[in-house]
């Protein structure tokens, strides 16, 4: 059965700092990986999506990389802004079905 | 945009009550999704559609129902809301396969007394 591990469940880290969002998951076989958003009370918003055949993918200051045969994603933010605070979700789209396993996300916290 | 809307923010109900949840996508998406979210627990899916008038169960789909008679709209019944569903339920849409972007409403937080 796949799962899905965010680790840390939070982070704190002060305005500017490069910084590193881990996904781990236990079976490779998947279609994609994709990380999201989500702010206080709200829904969650797509941040970028790895088919299983890309090594990475970019937008803006994020970008996420996907090494399939270790069962690991990161996310790296460059440059953190206080309005990158937030609570990031990773999910994977595994073989043979038509849902998402999510992870239980890491809360980030950029301060001033 | 994709915007998916949901029809209330906020629900205050009482054990036994029959409770819809409204969700609605503007973007003629074929998938539609519903998610329950809960503290340690992550998002879970609890049904979902991938045309009008067709549902699939997800992982806990026990004490839910679901209505898509049109494609924009998909519903969520709880036939006799018991305390142990307050909950975030998030509805969210796809387009193409199920395994796609999905855009997500922006929830709505279920209280059962």
């Amino acid at each position: 059965k796949q799962e899905v591990t965010q680790i840390p469940a939070a982070l704190s880290v002060p305005e500017g700092e490069n910084l590193v969002l881990n996904c781990s998951f236990t079976d490779s076989a998947i279609y994609n990986l994709q990380w999201f958003r989500q702010d206080p009370g709200k829904g969650l918003t797509s941040l970028l999506l790895i088919q299983s055949s890309q090594r990475e993918q970019t937008s803006g200051r994020l970008n996420a990389s996907l090494d399939k045969s270790s069962g690991r994603s990161t996310l790296y933010i460059a440059a953190s802004q206080p309005g990158d605070s937030a609570t990031y979700l990773c999910a994977v789209a595994p073989y043979n079905t038509d849902k998402l396993i999510f992870g239980t996300g890491t809360r980030l916290q950029v301060f001033p | 945009d994709v915007k998916v809307t949901q029809s209330s923010r906020y629900l205050v109900k009482r054990t036994g009550e029959k409770v819809f949840l409204e969700c609605v996508q503007d973007m003629d998406h074929e998938n539609m999704f519903w998610y329950r979210q809960d503290p340690g627990l992550g998002l879970r899916l609890i049904y979902f559609s991938y045309d009008v008038k067709m549902k699939e169960k997800g992982d806990i789909p026990e004490g839910y129902s679901v209505s898509r008679e049109k494609k924009e709209r998909f519903s969520l019944i709880l036939e006799s809301a018991s305390t142990n569903q307050t909950s975030m339920y998030l509805c969210a849409s796809s387009s193409g396969v199920a395994w796609g972007t999905q855009y997500f409403g922006p929830g709505t937080r279920l209280l059962v007394l």
